[in-house]
């Protein structure tokens, strides 16, 4: 297995640009999330989805869309970057039987100009 | 508002010595306990955890401290070594809730010198 993949590694964007971060895992989690790291701010959960079809608001949710059409793969959009946008993006998924603990993503370095 | 508050925000510490990171938690509701370590350039993996049925965890050097009534626990690493430089979270969740929301502390990061 894979794990969870996650791409590109790093992304710079201009103010009002737009573009999809890519997350996907190959081990058949229904649980998936999109966490933000900041400094100081620790670890900021985005959006989440308990399957395919259905998602839901995180924390910090402004400014971001997602989509959840198959169980792989868990999309996070930036629909016009904001410099405050600018962060370390961390997919993660959760196995069925392990509902406690999350697998993360190597992460997207995402800087907005 | 911060619901898992975490300290120190970096810690130094020698080899061989012991640290200690403290969080404490608000929501009465948080069953589940995990301490997460990111090294760089890395997604955080998941150390150890524990639930508040105890009061003590032990895995190899790493020990969780639990006190329920305070709404605090702590991560130990003993015999410190430089390999275990890294960035540590501490987070909670509501285990039987319909979600498997963690919340995280804001981390702390721990070098430990030869």
């Amino acid at each position: 297995n894979a794990g969870v993949t996650q791409t590109p590694k790093f992304q710079v964007l201009k103010t009002g640009q737009s573009m999809t971060l890519q997350c996907a895992q190959d081990m058949n989690h229904e649980y998936m999330s999109w966490y933000r790291q900041d400094p100081g701010m620790g670890l900021r959960l985005i959006h989440y989805s308990v399957g395919a079809g259905i998602t839901d608001q995180g924390e910090v949710p402004n400014g971001y869309n997602v989509s959840r059409s198959t169980t792989e793969d868990f999309p996070l959009r930036l629909l016009s970057a904001a410099p405050s946008q600018t962060s370390v993006y961390f997919c993660a998924s959760t196995p069925p039987d392990r509902a406690n603990e999350q697998f993360f993503g190597p992460g997207t370095r995402l800087t907005v100009l | 508002q911060q619901q898992v508050k975490q300290s120190p925000q970096s810690l130094i510490v020698q080899k061989g010595g012991i640290s200690i990171i403290n969080c404490a938690y608000e929501n009465t509701a948080f069953d589940y306990f995990p301490w997460y370590q990111q090294f760089p350039g890395k997604g955080p993996a998941l150390l150890i955890a524990i639930r508040p049925d105890v009061s003590e965890k032990k895995e190899g050097r790493f020990t969780i401290s639990f006190n329920k009534s305070a709404k605090q626990f702590s991560l130990h690493i003993m015999d410190s070594q430089p390999g275990d430089s890294a960035t540590y979270f501490c987070a909670a969740m509501n285990y039987g809730g319909a979600t498997n929301k963690l919340i995280f502390g804001t981390g702390t990061l721990l070098a430990v010198q030869p």
